[in-house]
């Protein structure tokens, strides 16, 4: 199975900071089918990102991924007050479509 | 618009067994494939299984293959997910998804406990 590893584990940011998040994978993602998801406590994951570099429906444009084959990165251009939450990113290119342990990203 | 209601969570013995239900509805469920989550008590997510939108691809995480069983009824707009064997590590809220996870529903909590 592909292992994702993310850091860090946590991100100590201001609102109005950038955010960069990073996915590693074990090995290569098929066809770039990587997406990143937020997780506010209490609630249910939200898609943000797929394919990479798609931006889910209403997400905003501070919100961008990139990256290919084994490394790929969240970029939260300008932190707003509710972008701060748990973040994860999960392979859907080979079975089993694992995720990785999350990154917590905190207010400083 | 596009809503997910899981239900059928429990307290259940080690051993025993559980069927969640999905409720789909705001778009066409036999288009698409759907996927069950879940996440342990303070840990982080984890994929369980996937079913395509006709029901004949399923695959399952390592962890539950053998035990769980995956379905769906395109007419009830409906997933389901059959549980046997159940441990205390299968403790978890247990969110059903549209495709991998465009859209997911509030969960329902699963307990395995004696």
């Amino acid at each position: 199975e592909i292992v994702l590893t993310q850091s860090p584990d946590t991100l100590s940011l201001s609102p109005g900071e950038r955010a960069t998040l990073s996915c590693r994978a074990s090995q290569s993602v098929s066809s770039n089918y990587l997406g990143w998801y937020q997780q506010i406590p209490g609630q249910a994951p939200r898609l943000l990102i797929y394919g990479t570099s798609s931006r889910a429906t209403g997400i905003p444009n501070r919100f961008s991924g990139s990256g290919s084959g084994t490394d790929f990165t969240l970029t939260i251009s300008r932190l707003e007050p509710e972008d701060f939450a748990v973040y994860y990113c999960q392979q859907y290119g080979t079975s089993p479509y694992t995720f990785g342990q999350g990154t917590k990203l905190e207010i400083k | 618009q596009v809503q997910l209601v899981e239900s059928g969570g429990d307290l259940v013995k080690p051993g025993g067994s559980l069927r969640l239900s999905c409720a789909a509805s705001g778009f066409t469920f036999s288009d698409y494939y759907m996927t069950w989550m879940r996440q342990a008590p303070g840990k982080g997510l984890e994929w369980v299984s996937y079913i395509s939108s006709s029901g004949n691809t399923i695959h399952y995480a390592d962890s539950v293959k053998g035990r769980f069983t995956i379905s769906r009824d395109n007419a009830k707009n409906s997933l389901y997910l059959q549980m046997n064997s159940l441990r205390a590590e299968d403790t978890a809220v247990y969110y059903c998804a549209r495709n991998l996870g465009d859209c997911w529903g509030q969960g329902t909590l699963v307990t395995v406990s004696s």
